[in-house]
């Protein structure tokens, strides 16, 4: 099975900051590769798909980049609302997996 | 609108068997891989199961394999997860997704229903 590794687990930053999170995989997963943000009692809410597609509706401030084994989430201008858990998920073998998340919070 | 209802959670007893369902709306249900993910307390999100649009192909995560049993009605629009066997592991929050064709992201979930493992 894949293994997803985030880093860092948990982030603090301040409002307007640039903020980037990075997912490794095991092995090469293309791209397939996304991004999710969880809020507290919340369902995940799709980011980006397919490591660099934005979602419809999504803010363009997040964006993602990457192939292979190493991707990024980057947020350019961290907005009240973004604070959050994020998780990349690899969907390019079976059983799926995901990482094991990123909590973003206010410093 | 475009949603994802999940109903049948609740609490029981090691050992014992629930039926999750996911009632489906807003769009074609059965042009879509769907998927079942969960999220124990405090913790991240695991991949539990996934089928095929028309149900032919079926996938589950090693640590339910043989206990969970995913199905779909495609004439109710409807996913279900039948978790049996359980233990106090499995007790989660568990979500169905929509699954994007060719990236296989999941763009739709619901609102998650409760599994509570207890005697």
């Amino acid at each position: 099975d894949i293994q997803m590794t985030q880093s860092p687990s948990s982030l603090s930053a301040s409002i307007g900051d640039r903020v980037t999170i990075t997912c490794r995989a095991s092995q090469s997963i293309s791209s397939y590769l996304h991004w999710y943000q969880q809020k507290p009692g919340k369902a995940p809410k799709l980011l980006i798909y397919a490591a660099s597609r934005l979602q419809s509706g999504v803010p363009s401030r997040f964006s993602g980049s990457g192939s292979g084994t190493d991707f990024t989430l980057t947020i350019s201008s961290l907005q009240p609302e973004d604070f959050a858990t994020y998780y990349c998920q690899q969907s390019y073998s079976t059983p799926c997996s995901f990482g094991q998340g990123t909590k973003l919070d206010i410093k | 609108e475009v949603q994802l209802v999940e109903s049948g959670g609740g609490l029981v007893q090691p050992g014992g068997s629930l039926r999750l369902s996911c009632a489906a709306s807003g769009f074609m249900f059965t042009s879509y891989a769907m998927h079942w993910v969960r999220q124990a307390p405090g913790r991240g999100l695991e991949y539990v199961s996934a089928i095929s649009s028309d149900g032919g192909r079926t996938y589950y995560a090693d640590s339910v394999k043989g206990r969970f049993t995913i199905s779909r009605d495609n004439s109710k629009n409807t996913l279900y997860l039948q978790v049996g066997s359980l233990r106090a592991e499995d007790m989660a929050v568990y979500y169905c997704a929509r699954g994007v064709t060719v990236s296989y992201a999941m763009d739709v979930w619901g609102q998650g229903t409760t599994v509570t493992v207890s005697s």
